[in-house]
């Protein structure tokens, strides 16, 4: 198994530039979500989704689109960049929102935002 | 979700036992306390978790109080590769189809472990 897959782990951006930010778990979990953190902070939670064509928000969605066509799958989009989106963004997944279950995290992207 | 306190850093020296604490005084209860780890430059991955008592892995030990008001995470023998961000983390144990159990982290306890 590879786990939680994310790419790319570095991304520069321009203000107003948009891209997708991509997530990939090959464990058959249900529930996945994107967190962001800032230098000196915590994780905050952007979306999540508890399965396939689900979908909802979490602390900071503001900015960010999600879709969850496949159980694999949950892309993260950026709309138009703006420079306090630079952060690092970690993808999570687990094999339901049972908080006893193991949340597994991806290595992060690193994004810049100028 | 039960809101956590734990101290914001800490500092030891490699070969002695580490005991972080964290506070959670309104906890529920149907909630586990769950321990996360975070290295520089990586994700959170976890570390331990317990109900009550003592629970103990090949990692660390997680020992709780009969009133379960707060918990301390024990890590034996702290090497180098040790110093981490070590997060602390109180949730109801049922599943929830709403995402209402999503994971709130905080800023953890900073640890750096000295040679």
């Amino acid at each position: 198994n590879a786990g939680v897959t994310q790419t790319p782990k570095f991304q520069v951006l321009k203000t107003g530039q948009s891209m997708t930010l991509q997530c990939a778990q090959d464990m058959n979990h249900e529930y996945m979500s994107w967190y962001r953190q800032d230098p000196g902070m915590g994780l905050r939670l952007i979306h999540y989704s508890v399965g396939a064509g689900i979908t909802d928000q979490g602390e900071v969605p503001n900015g960010y689109n999600v879709s969850r066509s496949t159980t694999e799958d949950f892309p993260l989009r950026l709309l138009s960049a703006a420079p306090s989106q630079t952060s690092v963004y970690f993808c999570a997944s687990s094999y339901s929102t049972g908080f006893t279950d193991t949340q597994y995290f991806g290595p992060g992207t690193r994004l810049t935002v100028l | 979700l039960a809101k956590t306190t734990q101290p914001i850093s800490m500092d030891s020296y490699e070969g002695q036992e580490v005991n972080i604490t964290c506070s959670h005084n309104n906890i529920a209860t149907n909630d586990y306390i769950t321990w996360y780890q975070q290295f520089p430059s990586q994700g959170p991955r976890f570390i331990i978790q317990g109900y009550k008592t003592k629970v103990t892995n090949e990692v660390a030990s997680l020992f709780i109080p009969a009133d379960r008001k707060s918990s301390t995470l024990s890590l034996p023998r702290v090497s180098l590769s040790d110093t981490a961000v070590y997060y602390c983390l109180v949730g109801d144990m049922y599943f929830d189809q709403t995402g209402a159990n999503n994971l709130f982290f905080g800023t953890g306890t900073r640890l750096t472990v000295i040679p």
